[in-house]
């Protein structure tokens, strides 16, 4: 049973373009939904995380919208740069740091110039 | 210095081997993780521990156990490996006290031939 569904697995983006990943949720008890990036030899970092009592929260290029009602998250990157190439993944867990992040399978994006 | 420091990063063994992950972090974080990762398949969760005395098997310990020696040290074993465990593996912390979210270290690449 896969708590947490990630699409899509792979995405393409042209320099300065929008990148969208999305991630669907089960688990009601959720309140905290991480994105983690990851690049080649490294373990994944924390990107940019929501709770639910917000429906946006933006960090520079990087945005997440929250849908509660529909169970969905999503991250936008504006302005994709060839440095943004990596896998990210979406998550989510019962409090931040409490109990284990259930993932999603993971989005290969790659930026090209 | 890394936060989350694994040891080794790359082994290879056969088949039928006792092997043993090492993972030790500087974070003074209470909760430690062992996570373990496929292509396609995102991040797994085997096991965690939320103090010395607290182990919890995650979705896919079969044919893994651990030990934490220390609220600084978390090992994973293998205790006779096999070739569908080859994989990357990842050690994670997080702090409930303070709701740190889930800081990796960056990774074993376990080969068993």
């Amino acid at each position: 049973q896969q708590q947490v569904k990630q699409s899509p697995q792979s995405l393409i983006v042209q320099k300065g373009g929008i990148s969208i990943i999305n991630c669907a949720y089960e688990n009601t008890a959720f309140d905290y939904f991480p994105w983690y990036q990851q690049f080649p030899g490294k373990g994944p970092a924390l990107l940019i995380a929501i709770r639910p009592d917000v429906s946006e929260k933006k960090e520079g290029r990087f945005t997440i919208s929250f849908n509660k009602s529909a169970k969905q998250f999503s991250l936008h990157i504006m302005d994709s740069q060839p440095g943004d190439s990596a896998t990210y993944f979406c998550a989510a867990s019962i409090g931040a740091g409490n109990t284990p992040l259930v993932f999603g399978k993971g989005t290969r994006l790659s930026v090209i110039a | 210095d890394a936060d989350v420091t694994q040891t080794p990063r790359n082994r290879i063994t056969k088949t039928g081997k006792r092997i043993m992950l090492e993972c030790s972090q500087t974070k003074g974080h209470d909760r430690m993780y062992w996570y373990r990762q496929d292509p396609g398949l995102g991040l797994q969760l085997i096991y965690y521990s939320f103090d010395v005395k607290d182990i919890n098997k995650g979705e896919i310990s079969d044919g893994y156990s651990v030990s934490r020696q220390a609220q600084a040290k978390f090992s994973l074993s293998l205790e006779s490996a096999i070739p569908n465990q080859t994989a990357l593996y990842f050690c994670a912390t997080s702090d409930s006290w303070t709701e740190q979210p889930q800081h990796f270290g960056d990774g074993t690449r376990l080969s068993i031939l």
